[in-house]
C-alpha cells in the first residue's frame, strides 16, 4: 500500500513568486495535515482538511492557503514568497476526523526561496 | 486547549544505556497520545501510541512509552539505546475530534 506522497521533492523559488505543493493520502483516509519545518526544529501546523473541507488553521498570514479535492489529495499554496518561508514542508494524513488513528507523515517538500 | 511539553531541547546517552524522551500534555477530554521519530530531511515515522487500557505501550524498534494520567505524562523509554536511535523525537496529543498538537521535538544523542 502507498504510503503519503508528496511533490515536488525540492522547490527552488525566488521572492515574490508562488509555489504549490501537492499531498497524496493514503487510500481511504480523508483527513489531511500540512506543516512547516523550519531548519529542523518543530512542526508548525498550518491547515487541516477533512472530507474536503477546512477544519483548522494555524497562526500563519492569508497568503498561506490550500485546499482539499474530491479525491483527499490536497494542495498548498503560498503567495507572494518570502525568505522565511524556506522550509521543509510535512503533510501527513489519517483517518476521519474523529477516528483515534495515527497521523501518517510523507516525506515533506523542500521549499528554497532565494 | 491542548498543549505538550517536551522539557529537555538535547538528550545525551551512552549506547546500551536506558533512555528516557519526556512529555507532559494538557487536553480537555480523554488524551490519545503519540510518539514520532524523525531522521534528518525526512517525514516523521510514528513509534507507538496511547489511546486506552493499559498504561504501558510497547511500539516500534524497542521503544516503549508509560501512560500517568495523574502527572498527564506519556514518557518514551528504551531499555537499551543504540547509535542508530540517534534522531529528533516529538510527542503529540489529541482529543476526539480535534487536531493533534506537537511538542517542540527533543534531540537524542547516542553516544558510542
Amino acid at each position: 500500500e502507498a504510503g503519503v506522497t508528496q511533490s515536488p521533492t525540492h522547490l527552488i523559488k525566488t521572492r515574490g513568486q508562488q509555489a504549490t505543493l501537492r499531498c497524496s493520502p493514503i487510500s481511504g483516509h480523508t483527513s489531511v495535515y500540512w506543516y512547516q519545518q523550519a531548519l529542523g526544529l518543530g512542526l508548525q501546523f498550518l491547515l487541516w482538511y477533512d472530507e474536503g473541507e477546512e477544519r483548522n488553521r494555524g497562526n500563519f498570514p492569508p497568503r498561506f492557503s490550500g485546499r482539499q479535492f474530491p479525491n483527499y489529495s490536497s494542495e498548498l499554496n503560498v503567495n507572494a514568497l518570502e525568505l522565511e518561508d524556506s522550509a521543509l514542508y510535512l503533510c501527513a494524513s489519517s483517518l476521519e476526523a474523529g477516528a483515534t488513528g495515527e497521523l501518517f507523515f510523507g516525506e515533506g517538500s523542500r521549499l528554497t526561496v532565494l | 486547549a491542548q498543549s505538550v511539553a517536551q522539557p529537555e531541547d538535547q538528550v545525551n546517552v551512552a549506547e546500551g544505556n536506558p533512555l528516557t524522551v519526556k512529555c507532559t500534555y494538557s487536553v480537555s477530554g480523554n488524551p490519545y497520545l503519540f510518539w514520532y521519530v524523525q531522521y534528518p530531511n525526512r517525514g516523521l515515522q510514528f513509534l507507538l501510541k496511547y489511546i486506552t487500557g493499559d498504561n504501558l505501550v510497547k511500539g516500534s524498534y524497542g521503544f516503549e512509552a508509560e501512560f500517568n494520567k495523574s502527572q498527564t505524562s506519556f514518557h518514551l523509554k528504551k531499555p537499551s539505546a543504540l547509535v542508530s536511535d540517534s534522531a529528533l523525537y516529538f510527542c503529540a496529543v489529541r482529543s476526539y475530534g480535534q487536531n493533534f498538537v506537537f511538542g517542540p521535538g527533543t534531540r537524542l544523542s547516542v553516544l558510542p
